[in-house]
């Protein structure tokens, strides 16, 4: 079943912090999240594994609950080029490398 | 270029017609996704490979479809008899542990 993305949609001023979720009705081994900008393929931001950790890099970081079966994105101090839809893509294995179901998306607009 | 390369870009053909696309993965990544997304949607997966043997195949994947990749390189997927709800962008990831990196797709319009 595909993972349910809050909000839908968020328009931000340039500077000014974000939050993703993406929830799950079953139970997850493994998160992955991308940014698609349109016309464009998904491009990798990070992927978290079983283990309730919490990854970032720059001013991108994610957290992943797994008890909740819950996975959060955080965008802080957004820039222009943060623009696009946001996607978790959840893997429903322990060996973490499959097929994964990805989420309704969000979409991110910044404005200056 | 590193990155994993789909041919062609973009494809339009008449319904009925039989269309193949390419994908060559990142080199030494031993597992290939094909995925298809629609307009407004996430990909949904289509069928992987781990080197040459096809591990999985959605129920998406009607007998139209069929995927190969003989060398445990390149993958091709063909569709046969395409019908205009084929219409889509087919995109082939990559992976060598657990993150997977996309092509740029294949867009292809069934007229």
């Amino acid at each position: 079943q595909q993972p349910v993305q809050s909000p839908q949609a968020v328009i931000l001023r340039e500077g000014e912090d974000a939050v993703i979720n993406c929830s799950s009705s079953k139970a997850l081994y493994s998160v992955h999240w991308y940014r698609q900008k349109h016309g464009e393929a998904p491009v990798f931001l990070m992927i978290l594994l079983k283990g309730g950790e919490q990854k970032g890099h720059e001013k991108i970081s994610a957290s992943f609950n797994e008890k909740k079966q819950q996975s959060s994105l955080y965008l802080t101090a957004s820039q222009l080029s943060y623009s696009g839809t946001y996607f978790c893509g959840t893997g429903g294995s322990n060996f973490g490398n499959e097929k994964l179901t990805f989420g309704t998306g969000t979409r991110l607009t910044i404005i200056p | 270029d590193t990155g994993v390369s789909q041919d062609p870009r973009h494809k339009i053909t008449k319904r009925g017609q039989n269309v193949t696309f390419r994908c060559d993965p990142i080199s030494e990544h031993n597992r290939l996704y094909w995925y298809r997304q629609t307009l407004g949607q996430g990909p949904e997966f289509l069928t992987y490979f781990q080197n040459e043997a096809q591990l999985e195949k959605s129920r998406l994947l009607s007998d139209r479809f069929s995927a190969e990749r003989p060398k445990g390189s390149f993958s091709t997927l063909e569709i046969q008899r395409t019908e205009q709800g084929d219409s889509a962008m087919y995109l082939c990831a990559s992976s060598f542990r657990n993150e997977q990196f996309f092509g740029p797709g294949t867009r292809l319009t069934v007229l």
